[in-house]
């Protein structure tokens, strides 16, 4: 089964820094596309960006280019999102996700909320 | 590249046939048959329920069906259930950048 597992809730202070996981397994980590999503409280879906683990070929949205990292560790299948410095409008759910130009988004991690509040 | 466009919301009543829209260009929707659609419920992650313009993934009722003309693609729900109550989002292939490019949402209550 094709999972997704992200890691758990966060609550930071505004000038933290912050790094999220996202621990892939059921499939070969390294030849799909994992991306990121936030979803900020109440609005919708914003696609932040793309990485192609066997390279670490990545692409950020305009939104979000300088402001996040996406990196992979290929020896134990995990995608992370980090921060350097969070901002009180960071507060949001990010879901990770697979992705392919067939299927679309195809497989959806459950999601890790973050609160970043003083 | 600009969010597909989607209605911000949609209604109809139980056992009708609705359908959202998903309008793009001729960059994203217009070039690929690879237009997807999710849906999510409060709380919840999204789920796929339409890939490649009009497949269902295994599991999926098949009251849901997609379609495609030009630069827009369309969601099509019938025999509406209380439980179709949810926010449903498109998206397409791009070539370039980050692969994908989203819809804004579209929330469909169920009257």
């Amino acid at each position: 089964e094709v999972q997704l597992v992200q890691s758990g809730d966060e609550v930071k202070k505004p000038g933290e820094s912050l790094k999220i996981s996202c621990k892939v397994s059921g499939y070969d980590f390294s030849t799909q596309w994992v991306g990121w999503v936030r979803q900020m409280p109440g609005k919708g879906l914003e696609w932040m960006g793309i990485i192609y683990p066997d390279d670490s070929d990545t692409r950020y949205g305009p939104s979000f280019q300088g402001l996040v990292t996406i990196t992979v560790d290929k020896s134990i299948s995990t995608a992370h999102l980090q921060w350097s410095s969070l901002k009180a409008s960071d507060s949001a759910v990010y879901f990770c996700a697979r992705a392919s130009q067939y299927y679309g988004v195809d497989v959806w991690g459950q999601g890790t909320t973050v609160t970043v509040s003083s | 590249q600009s969010a597909l466009t989607q209605p911000a919301s949609v209604s109809g009543s139980p056992g009708q046939t609705i359908t959202i829209s998903c309008s793009g260009t001729g960059s994203d929707i217009g070039l690929y048959n690879y237009v997807s659609w999710y849906q999510q419920h409060p709380g919840h992650a999204p789920k796929l329920i339409i890939f490649a313009v009009s497949n269902r993934p295994s599991g999926v009722s098949n009251r849901f069906s997609g379609s495609k003309s030009g630069n827009a693609a369309s969601l099509t729900i019938s025999g509406l259930q209380a439980e179709d109550e949810a926010d449903y989002y498109c998206s397409s292939y791009i070539s370039s950048g980050t692969r994908v490019i989203l819809g804004g949402g579209t929330k469909l209550t169920v009257l």
